[in-house]
């Protein structure tokens, strides 16, 4: 079955900190990641996706299928990037146009 | 920039009573999906709807669960008799392309959502 596992519910790191976000899936055919953050009221949105390979606000993602993760990972934390995370899997095989999305970590960053 | 609005941003409603949850989709969009979340849970895809027909649905789109494109912009979400399990937050979303159709996916683009409470 697909799935996606975000193992911390909460990642709480000092400004300036490195920040590593996990995120496993499970997919038997060729996975399409992406990363969606909710700052605090504010809609769900895009932050980026592995098929684009692009770093967005500092952050990137890459996509390791030896180990089936898609970690997201910042080597310097602001303030501004306390957030809730979302990891997805989406777009599997070409037959679903659904995302299948992780529980999510909220990023707290400390001043 | 253009964004996916609903309407509604809280519903309060009785167990039994229906409800109409309202989206406008992004003008030049034409996948339609409905998620929601559970208080404290993960975001849950129930539907995604192209070409005026329901493409695919999760097991939680029951028949109590419809949902309409009745003109042009709007696209709702309706639930016949609530219970009290479908308290939740209600999202929708539109996107240009059908991801997984091609190599490069279309981002979703979602609304604010609509937090419905069942008493």
């Amino acid at each position: 079955a697909q799935r996606v596992t975000q193992p911390e519910k909460l990642l709480s790191v000092f400004k300036g900190a490195p920040v590593e976000l996990k995120c496993n899936y499970s997919y038997s055919g060729s996975p399409e990641l992406f990363w969606y953050v909710q700052y605090s009221r504010q809609r769900l949105q895009l932050l980026l996706r592995h098929i684009s390979r692009e770093s967005i606000k500092g952050f990137t993602a890459d996509l390791n299928k030896g180990e089936t993760s898609f970690h997201l990972k910042k080597p310097f934390a602001q303030e501004e990037d306390s957030a809730m995370y979302y990891c997805a899997l989406g777009g599997y095989g070409g037959a679903t146009n659904k995302l299948i999305f992780g529980t999510g970590t909220l990023l707290a960053v400390q001043p | 920039e253009p964004e996916v609005t609903q309407t509604p941003s809280h519903q309060v409603t009785q167990m039994g009573q229906e409800v109409i949850l309202r989206c406008v989709p992004i003008s030049n969009h034409l996948y339609f999906y409905w998620y929601r979340q559970i208080l404290g849970q993960k975001v849950e895809f129930l539907v995604s709807f192209y070409n005026n027909e329901i493409s695919e649905k999760s097991e939680i789109f029951d028949d109590q669960f419809s949902v309409e494109r009745p003109d042009g912009s709007n696209f709702t979400l309706k639930i016949r008799s609530t219970k009290l399990e479908d308290s939740a937050m209600y999202f929708c979303a539109s996107s240009e392309e059908m991801p997984g159709a091609s190599s490069y996916n279309s981002p979703l683009h979602f609304g604010n959502g609509t937090r419905l409470t069942v008493t």
